[in-house]
C-alpha cells in the first residue's frame, strides 16, 4: 500500500517562500511521477507541476516563474517550493503519484497541508 | 488550456435514488495514443481527493459498482445509481489528455 506523507510551514507573511516536502511510504518510488496538486479555499483543484526519478520537471504555466520542484531518491521524497508567495497562494496544498502513464491522472494523494498566507 | 465544466454544481438527492453528473471539455479529451483520459474523484467533507474512475469508465479497485462513468470525446457523466449517505462530498471531473485540469468540482448533498 502506498501512503504519501507531507510537511511544511502552514502560516507565511506575503513574499516569503512556501516550502513542502512529501515523503513516500511503499511501492517503486523511481517508478513514478510525482506532483503537487492545491485547492484554493472554496475552490477547485489546479495542478501545480511534476517530477520524476531522474528530476525531470514540468509546471504549470501560470506559476512556472515562481516554482520548483525536487526530489531525493535516497529518501522517497520530493518536495515543493514556490516563491514570492500571495494571498492567492492560500489553500491546502496535496502532494500526489502521478500523473501515471496508463491514465495520466493521480492515483495516490497526501493527507493535505493548509498553507496561509497572511500580513 | 482545456476547461473542464461540470453540472450541476450542486446536487440534493433522496438516499436511495441515482444521481449523475455531467462533465465537458473544451475540447476532446481523445489522445494521440488513441484513449480518452478522463478521471473522476471524490473529495468526502475534511479528507483528501480518491480516484473513482480512469479512462472514462474504468473503476477503482474497492470502489462500489454502484458508480459508474460514461461518455466520449467531450462529453462525460459519472452516475450513482442509487445514493448513500457515504457518497455526500465533492466530485471532480479531470483531464488527463492536454496537461491536467479539473472541473468546478460538484457537491452532493442528502436532500
Amino acid at each position: 500500500q502506498v501512503q504519501l506523507q507531507q510537511w511544511g510551514a502552514g502560516l507565511l507573511k506575503p513574499s516569503e517562500t512556501l516550502s513542502l516536502t512529501c515523503a513516500v511510504y511503499g511501492g517503486s518510488f523511481s517508478d513514478y511521477y510525482w506532483s503537487w496538486i492545491r485547492q484554493p479555499p472554496g475552490k477547485g483543484l489546479e495542478w501545480i507541476g511534476e517530477i520524476n526519478h531522474s528530476g525531470n520537471t514540468a509546471y504549470t504555466s501560470p506559476l512556472k516563474s515562481r516554482v520548483t520542484i525536487s526530489i531525493d531518491t535516497s529518501k522517497s521524497q520530493f518536495s515543493l517550493e514556490l516563491t514570492s508567495v500571495t494571498a492567492a497562494d492560500t489553500g491546502v496544498y496535496y502532494c500526489t503519484r502521478g500523473p501515471n502513464p496508463g491514465t495520466h491522472d493521480f492515483d495516490y494523494w497526501g493527507q493535505g497541508a493548509l498553507v496561509t498566507v497572511s500580513s | 488550456d482545456v476547461v473542464m465544466t461540470q453540472s450541476p454544481l450542486s446536487l440534493p438527492v433522496t438516499l436511495g435514488q441515482p444521481a449523475s453528473i455531467s462533465c465537458r471539455s473544451s475540447q476532446s479529451l481523445v489522445h494521440s495514443d488513441g484513449n480518452t483520459y478522463l478521471s473522476w474523484f471524490q473529495q468526502r467533507p475534511g479528507q483528501s481527493p480518491r480516484r473513482l474512475i480512469y479512462k472514462v469508465s474504468n473503476r477503482d479497485s474497492g470502489v462500489p459498482d454502484r458508480f459508474s462513468g460514461s461518455g466520449s470525446g467531450s462529453d462525460f457523466t459519472l452516475k450513482i445509481s442509487r445514493v448513500e449517505a457515504e457518497d455526500v462530498g465533492l466530485y471532480y471531473c479531470m483531464q488527463g489528455t492536454h496537461w491536467y485540469t479539473f472541473g468546478q468540482g460538484t457537491k452532493l448533498e442528502i436532500k
